[in-house]
């Protein structure tokens, strides 16, 4: 069955780089994009970038000058880096499988990152 | 970016109907296709796919929910509410880039 996961760093420091990877299983990296989703706690999601299934990419402009996405299609998996991290960019992040893409029909579990010095 | 505007809360007795809206600050649809979508999200937990443009129930989804709208305003109902029901509710659109999300309906207990 379909199936996200990601893994990384729960705390990191201000000013530094946040690196997270999404392993999927169940579904192809060429057929389907997949993107990373952030979540401050008690707030609205907010979508961060996209990987796209032929392998470009797409990124909220808030976040572009900060924000890279990247894959491994040998390995089934998607990474996620930004630079220059803040208070602010504490929460969940999670990874979703992309159906359209229009909406997200599958998620990850989340992983939780504080930034904190 | 298209902000979509929620109530942060709603507050409905067991059994009854729930009527949660999205207003977008523009149209969110073309031609005949809504790109609105809905998310159930409980605490703790990942949001979870209920509805898919505007209308259509995603799979493994109660006959309890369904969505209607079009343009700039959208409604998920609930009918009956249950207990496992009691959960955060987001729209999120798909129209322009970048997809945003509402900041959600918290659906209460009277």
């Amino acid at each position: 069955q379909v199936q996200l996961k990601e893994s990384g760093p729960g705390l990191v420091q201000p000013s530094e780089t946040l690196s997270l990877t999404c392993t999927v299983s169940g579904f192809s990296l060429t057929s389907y994009s997949v993107s990373w989703v952030r979540q401050p706690s008690g707030k609205g999601p907010e979508w961060m970038g996209r990987m796209w299934y032929d392998g470009d990419t797409a990124y909220n402009s808030a976040l572009k000058s900060r924000l890279s996405i990247s894959r491994d299609t040998s390995k089934n998996q998607v990474f996620l880096k930004m630079n220059s991290l803040q208070t602010d960019d504490t929460g969940t992040y999670y990874c979703t499988r992309d159906y359209g893409p229009t909406y997200f029909d599958y998620w990850g579990q989340g992983v939780m990152v504080t930034v904190s010095s | 970016d298209i902000v979509l505007t929620q109530s942060p809360v709603l507050a409905v007795s067991l059994g009854q109907r729930a009527t949660i809206s999205c207003r977008a600050s523009q149209s969110v649809s073309i031609s005949s296709i809504n790109l609105m979508h809905w998310y159930q999200q409980k605490p703790g937990q990942q949001p979870k796919l209920l509805i898919y443009r505007a209308s259509n129930l995603a799979s493994g989804i109660p006959a309890r929910f369904s969505g209607s709208g079009s343009g700039t305003d959208f409604t998920l109902t609930i009918d009956p509410v249950q207990a496992d029901d009691i959960a955060a509710y987001y729209c999120q659109q798909s129209r322009e880039s970048p997809d945003t999300f509402g900041a959600g309906t918290k659906l209460e207990l009277k």
